[in-house]
Order: structure tokens, then sequence, then C-alpha cells
């Protein structure tokens, strides 16, 4: 069945380092792959997303690339702060575009 | 993005019992959704709640165990049925015009002893 596969599973960095978390997945006709951030005890919040027809979408310190031939995507944070410290997930859209698929989720923590 | 409010926030609960709750967003949306977040795992969809007519649910999650209502575009329940601790979990609704830029309610966390 469909499958993201996320990496690495936690991620700690230095204050102002980048961070960069990758996912594959196995349905190539997913076009629709979002980025969720979720801090203790609340529900992800939406952070970025890409569709299929475009390679690299940025917004301030984030930016998601995507290489739809090897079937990944990756999140980018750059210049990190204490406050980026959450569980991102990452997640593609099913063939048939009625449901998302989650990736297992990695923990980053950023240390000033 | 929609505003969305859960309730109850959390709750503990016995075994046996049932828990219904109730997800409300501030605009009209097309699709809902129920999901379950076992602590420290990922999301896993139970089931999409369509308005006017039965859930979908996804493989591994029955209609006897999460009825879901969906009376119009803005309000969704979730019912846990004859709860067991293996059901302790948070749940979460999350709402979208269509399955994409799915936004997020801020979750149910349910205890069961």
């Amino acid at each position: 069945g469909e499958n993201v596969e996320q990496h690495p599973s936690t991620l700690s960095v230095q204050e102002g380092d980048s961070a960069v978390i990758k996912c594959t997945y196995s349905d190539s006709a997913s076009n629709y792959f979002p980025w969720y951030k979720q801090e203790l005890g609340k529900g992800p919040q939406l952070i970025i997303d890409i569709r299929s027809n475009v390679g690299e979408k940025k917004d301030q310190r984030i930016a998601v690339t995507l290489n739809k031939t090897a079937k990944h995507f990756s999140l980018h944070i750059t210049e990190t702060q204490p406050e980026d410290s959450a569980v991102y997930f990452c997640a593609a859209l099913k063939q048939a575009g009625t449901a998302l698929i989650f990736g297992k989720g990695t923990t980053l923590s950023v240390s000033s | 993005s929609a505003v969305i409010s859960q309730k109850p926030s959390r709750d503990i609960c016995q075994r046996g019992t049932s828990l219904t709750i109730q997800c409300q967003v501030d605009s009209q949306v097309t699709m809902m959704f129920w999901y379950r977040q076992q602590p420290g795992q990922s999301l896993t969809l139970i089931a999409t709640a369509n308005q006017g007519s039965e859930a979908t649910y996804e493989s591994g999650f029955v209609i006897d165990k999460f009825p879901i209502s969906r009376p119009n575009l803005t309000f969704s329940t979730l019912t846990v049925s004859n709860m067991s601790p293996e059901d302790s979990s948070i749940y979460l609704c999350s709402v979208g015009q269509g399955a994409h830029e799915q936004y997020f309610g801020p979750g149910t966390r349910l205890t069961v002893t």
C-alpha cells in the first residue's frame, strides 16, 4: 500500500544551524506534499506544502524541495531558533486524492 | 485558515464506556476528517466525515466502534465506543476544502482506565 518514510526520527541542532528532514513516498501518482509542525499538547500546524508541478518552495526560513523522479521531498529550516523545536510530520496525498498518508515524524530540538 | 475547536480537550474514562468528541469549525468546509494519534506516534486516519451520508472508514476502523455524525458543514462528532485501554490516544479532527491543505483542531486527549 501507499507509504511515507521519514528520516531522521530525531534531530538535534544548535541555534542558528540548518536542519533538514527527508521523506520518501511510494505512490508515484501522489501530487501534493504538506509539512506539519506539532508542538507539545497541540494539534499539527500546516507550515508549508508543495505540489508536484513545482520543484521548490520557500517561505522565509523554511523551504521544501521535491524530486519526483526519486520520489522524495525534504524540509529545510535555516537559522534555526529554539521555538522551532517540535515534532515535524511530512505527508503525501493518496492517489485517489481522498486522504493524506503521514510519515512517522521527526523530533527537532534546537539548543541555544 | 479555519478556526477549529474540539470538546472535550481531555477526558479519563472507564473501560466499557463510550465518549463522544465534538469538532466545530468557524466556516463551512467540504471535508472533515478524524485521526488517531497514539502516544509518541504518527497520525492515522480513522474516517472521512461526509455531510448528509455515512462516513468513509479506513482499513482497520469500523462504524460500530467509531460512529461518526456530520449533520452540517461546520460540525462533526466521533464516538469511541466500548472503550478499552488500547483506545487511549489523542483524537484529532481536521478540515479542508479537499484532502489538500488540512487544518487540525487542538485534539482530544483520551485516557481509558
